[in-house]
């Protein structure tokens, strides 16, 4: 199975500082990891993926993520957060049921960012 | 705008009754897969629809059922309701359903049981 982890329920930054939402995967073959932004009463919006190639992946408004294989890890970053980032982030993979690969979210992590 | 449209956006129904939600996939996609969000269970997998025929089922329980019809919407279809089934319930589509396709959200059914 397939399977990604968020260890924070919640982070806290001030506005100008970089964030950092973090997030563990376990996968068999090639991971292909996603991230997904929630605003509240809102469905989920697709940020960025890792499929191959650079490490470093750039996504909508101003995110990123860095991939690393050997600590198993997908991290969100963006170098200065806005009160506007606060938000609900999921990291996501697709996992393998009954034959077809189905997004699978992590559990969520609340980005809250103070003024 | 995901180009993913869920209707309707709000429901309040009472407990033992039925509800339709709708979902229409972006144009093109193929692939549309039902959620349900509720604070302790966070996204939950319910069921898959690809091109009109069911690929993969999760956490869904035998009172709910869903269709994806000729024109590639679908319908999630939950009887006899308890407070519990109260929640979010989201549809995404995607092209395909391979591993490295994102998918992509409508704005969710809030549905409250009474």
């Amino acid at each position: 199975a397939q399977s990604v982890a968020q260890p924070e329920d919640q982070v806290n930054v001030a506005e100008g500082n970089p964030l950092t939402v973090k997030c563990t995967y376990s996968v068999s073959g090639n991971p292909y990891l996603f991230w997904y932004v929630q605003y509240p009463n809102r469905g989920l919006q697709f940020l960025l993926k890792y499929i191959t190639g650079d490490n470093l992946v750039k996504g909508s408004y101003g995110f990123e993520a860095e991939f690393n294989k050997s600590q198993t890890s997908f991290h969100l970053k963006k170098p200065s957060a806005l009160v506007s980032d606060s938000a609900l982030y999921f990291c996501a993979v697709r996992d393998i049921r009954g034959g077809s690969y189905i997004p699978t979210f992590g559990r969520g992590t609340s980005l809250i960012v103070h003024p | 705008d995901s180009g993913v449209t869920q209707t309707p956006k709000h429901l309040i129904t009472a407990t033992g009754q039925r509800v339709t939600l709708r979902c229409s996939p972006r144009s093109g996609d193929l692939s549309v897969y039902w959620y349900q969000q509720s604070l302790d269970q966070g996204l939950q997998f319910l069921i898959q629809y690809y091109n009109g025929e069911e690929r993969a089922k999760g956490n869904i329980l035998e009172r709910f059922s869903a269709q994806q019809f000729p024109d590639l919407h679908s319908e999630l279809n939950l009887s006899s309701l308890e407070l519990g089934d109260s929640a979010l319930y989201f549809c995404a589509s995607s092209f395909t359903a391979e591993r490295g396709t994102e998918a992509f959200f409508g704005q969710g059914t809030r549905l409250t049981v009474v």
